[in-house]
């Protein structure tokens, strides 16, 4: 039972423009909410989060929004670097999950110069 | 600050047989996770550890898999014996919080090939 999923398998972006990236959960229980990046052969990074009392957070380029009605997520990348192209991975949590994270099946973004 | 270590990055082993991997997890990290990454597929926890008490073992499929995490420290996943479904990269996080509310920090997997 999927409750995090990322319904794009690959996404492409040309430099300079903005990356959407999606993601939706099923389990209103999640309350935290990551997304991390993840290079090939390289382990899964963290890249920005965001709680479930807001419903924006940014850090430099990357700006996550949450809107908890339409259990519905999303990944703002703006501009996109070549250096971005990566498969992202959707997370949450929540108590009922007993805090572990669970993972989307990624989105494949690759930016063209 | 060294990141989450493990070991080996690469292993290939024939059905049947036993395997283990190695965590190292990040200095003063109190809670550590084992997660399978199928291909094409999200990591998926297998196990969650709060100091060395196991308190999530749920997705663990008990018949073959058994993890440890002695003092709470390093832990070890073992595989015994091996079947060719349980190909796939194995991946060990550590977090900071005990109710695991700080990000999870990952270490480069574990890639399995059962032949």
């Amino acid at each position: 039972d999927q409750q995090v999923k990322q319904n794009s398998p690959s996404l492409s972006v040309q430099e300079g423009r903005i990356s959407i990236l999606n993601c939706d959960y099923t389990n209103s229980m999640f309350d935290y909410f990551l997304w991390y990046k993840k290079y090939p052969a390289e382990g899964p990074t963290f890249l920005i989060s965001i709680s479930s009392i807001k419903d924006k957070n940014e850090d430099g380029r990357f700006t996550v929004f949450l809107n908890k009605s339409a259990k519905h997520l999303s990944l703002h990348i703006v501009p996109s670097q070549p250096g971005d192209s990566a498969v992202y991975f959707c997370a949450a949590r929540g108590s009922n999950s007993g805090y572990a994270l669970n993972f989307g099946k990624g989105t494949s973004l690759l930016v063209t110069p | 600050e060294a990141g989450v270590v493990q070991s080996p990055r690469y292993k290939i082993i024939e059905k049947k047989q036993p395997v283990a991997f190695w965590c190292n997890p990040i200095s003063g990290h109190n809670t550590l996770y084992w997660y399978r990454q199928n291909l094409g597929q999200g990591p998926e926890l297998l196990i969650r550890y709060e100091n060395e008490e196991a308190v999530d073992d749920s997705q663990l499929p008990k018949d073959r898999f058994s993890a440890e995490r002695l003092k709470g420290v390093d832990s070890t996943l073992k595989i015994q014996p091996a079947e060719l479904g349980d190909s796939a990269v194995y991946l060990c996080a550590s977090s900071s919080d005990i109710l695991g509310l700080t990000e999870a920090f990952f270490g480069q997997g574990t890639r399995l090939t059962v032949v």
